[in-house]
């Protein structure tokens, strides 16, 4: 069974430090993977995807992503983190192509100044 | 662009009590699902649909039923309502990835959140 782990619960960082969120998946087959962000109190937003080609994947925000299919992983990263990046982060692999979403549980990011 | 549209926002119901969240998308999106979300388990996948008239169980399915008669719509019914069932579900629609893999993306609706007494 397709199952997402995100071994940090919470993580807090410096304004203007770097970031990294981690994310390990279960899936048999070439995985579609997803990054989304959401607020205290509202919807999902998607950060970025991958499903093929280039390993190394930009998305909004100054986020990036790094699929290792030798680590299972699809860690999340930004160089310098802004106060309004505190939020709710979840990675997660696609059941079916870009549909029925496997989710981790989430790790919630602090910014302190 | 209405995107994804779920209603109600907010629900209250008593224990035993049936109700269904609607979830309607107006881009003729072809895959629907829907979740539910918990503080500290993130969202967990109730049941999917890759067309009208194909739904399909996902991690959490006991005590919800789906049916999907168009490609619009994808309501959520909850048969007889238990405190355990208190949390926020989202309704999410994604366009057909093998159509158009680089186009693959779930977007989600606003959220219901549903209190059971």
């Amino acid at each position: 069974a397709q199952s997402v782990t995100q071994p940090d619960i919470h993580i807090t960082v410096s304004e203007g430090a770097s970031l990294e969120l981690r994310c390990n998946y279960s899936y048999g087959a070439t995985p579609y993977l997803f990054w989304y962000v959401q607020s205290p109190g509202q919807g999902l937003q998607l950060l970025l995807k991958y499903f093929s080609g280039d390993t190394l994947v930009q998305g909004i925000k100054g986020f990036e992503a790094e699929f290792k299919r030798s680590q299972s992983s699809f860690n999340l990263r930004k160089p310098s983190v802004h106060w309004s990046d505190a939020a709710e982060y979840f990675c997660a692999v696609g059941r079916q192509a870009g549909t029925a979403l496997i989710f981790g549980k989430g790790t919630t990011l602090s910014v302190s100044s | 662009n209405a995107g994804v549209t779920q209603t109600p926002k907010f629900q209250v119901l008593k224990t035993g009590q049936s109700m269904t969240l609607q979830c309607a998308q107006d881009m003729n999106h072809e895959y629907m699902s829907w979740y539910r979300q918990d503080p500290g388990m993130g969202l967990r996948l109730i049941h999917y649909s890759v067309g009208a008239g194909i739904t399909d169980q996902g991690e959490v399915p006991n005590g919800y039923n789906v049916s999907r008669s168009t490609t619009e719509d994808f309501p959520l019914r909850l048969l007889s309502a238990a405190p355990s069932q208190t949390s926020v579900y989202f309704c999410a629609s994604s366009p057909n990835a093998a159509r158009n893999p680089m186009n693959t993306e779930a977007f989600f609706g606003q959220g219901t959140r549903l209190t059971v007494v």
